[in-house]
This record gives structure tokens, C-alpha cells and sequence, in this order.
């Protein structure tokens, strides 16, 4: 099993649409969750974090569910400019600073 | 530059060939990492170092690959004696908590 799963997608919207993207990690001891986004041929930045409480930023909204060992980003109406990859990240060993990214789900939003 | 530069951008190299690909984190920086992405694909763990501690070498994908900081800055990746599979753009990135800062990355092309 990967550390880190995603849906590759690509998941394709209207501009206007509400769009979910869940990613699950397999080491329960894991302590810190982001999201990163990748825009085509681009190197990944840092969306936001994602804390146990959820926590919003604008149209963009993460969930933790530890319990379940998933974790979850919604984008409220899309824009043409949210079409790229989206890279769930894990703080996988329980170490501060070393990271397992996923391969990304790839969001296309469309007129 | 407040960034994570790399250098070159773009290598072309014929097989069998060494190459050497540079990465300068951001100043204070004590992390540094290095990836690797195929053409739409996710990206691939090769290398992590942390301050003066022994470098994570766990996702070098074989003895052709070496990585080397000096002095707690500048990364050097070396890929001896290039194959055609090689072909990918490197990224690096340095960090100091969580987030991950990534360099612009440089492309390698074997032929």
C-alpha cells in the first residue's frame, strides 16, 4: 500500500462548481497534513496546511480525519485558474521535516 | 534571490554520460531534498538532508545516483554514466519546518 493515495482524476468542472478531493495515508503516526498544488511543468507550492480543527482559507476548505486516516480539500466555485494538480502531502515518519508527497489529483475547470 | 535556484535548467546529455545538477536552498535553510518527476507523474523521494545529521538516501534508485551538501548549503546530484529512463526534471527543495520550498527544477534529457 502507498504511503500517500490519491485519485490521479482528472476530475473535470464547470467554472462555478464545488469540487472535493480526498487522499488518504497509511502511517497513523503521521503528523502534519498540507496541500500542494503544481501547475503544469511548474514546481509545487504550498496550498495550506490542514489542521485536526479544519481550517479554511477563502473558496478553499481542508479536512483531517484521523480516525479514518484521510484527508480531504474542497474548492467552492471554481475558478479557470484552480485547473492544476493537486498533491496531498504527509508528514509520514513522524519526523518534523521529511515529507511523502502523492502523485496529485489533476482538477481542469472549464467555461 | 530569496528562492531555491537550480542550475542548469535544462541539460541535454547523450548516454553514459555524468551529469551534475546544482541546487542553492534558501539561506537558513537546514533541510534539503531532492525529487525527481516524470512526465506526468507524481513526484519520486531521492534524497533528504537535515542540518549536519546523515542524509536519507533511501530513494536513490540505484549506486549510479550520489548527492552531496557542503557545508550545510549547496546540493550537488550526480547521475553517473546516464541512461535513457534517467530522463526527468529534478527538483529540489529546502525547508526549515514544515513547508517545502521548490527550486524551478532542471530538466534532463538523455539520449
Amino acid at each position: 500500500r502507498k504511503e500517500v493515495e490519491q485519485d490521479p482524476g482528472p476530475f473535470n468542472v464547470p467554472e462555478g462548481a464545488t469540487v472535493a478531493f480526498n487522499c488518504t495515508y497509511s502511517n497513523s503516526a503521521s503528523q502534519s497534513f498540507f496541500w500542494y498544488r503544481q501547475d503544469c511543468r511548474k514546481e509545487p507550492k504550498l496550498l495550506m496546511s490542514v489542521y485536526s480543527s479544519g481550517n479554511e482559507d477563502g473558496r478553499f476548505t481542508a479536512q483531517l480525519n484521523r480516525a479514518s486516516q484521510y484527508i480531504s480539500l474542497l474548492i467552492r466555485d471554481s475558478k479557470l485558474s484552480d485547473s492544476a494538480t493537486y498533491l496531498c502531502v504527509v508528514n509520514a515518519n513522524g519526523t518534523a521535516s521529511k515529507l511523502t508527497f502523492g502523485t496529485g489529483t489533476r482538477l481542469q475547470v472549464t467555461l | 534571490g530569496a528562492g531555491v535556484s537550480q542550475s542548469p535548467s535544462n541539460k541535454v546529455t547523450e548516454k553514459g554520460k555524468d551529469v551534475e545538477l546544482r541546487c542553492d536552498p534558501i539561506s537558513g535553510h537546514t533541510a534539503l531534498y531532492w525529487y525527481r518527476q516524470s512526465l506526468g507523474q507524481g513526484l519520486e523521494f531521492l534524497i533528504y538532508f537535515q542540518g549536519n545529521s546523515a542524509p536519507d538516501k533511501s530513494g536513490l534508485p540505484s549506486d549510479r545516483f550520489s548527492a552531496e551538501r557542503t557545508g550545510g548549503s549547496v546540493s550537488t546530484l550526480t547521475i553517473q554514466r546516464t541512461q535513457q529512463e534517467d530522463s526527468a526534471v529534478y527538483l529540489c527543495a529546502s525547508s526549515v519546518y514544515n513547508e517545502q520550498f521548490f527550486g524551478p527544477g532542471t530538466r534532463l534529457t538523455v539520449l
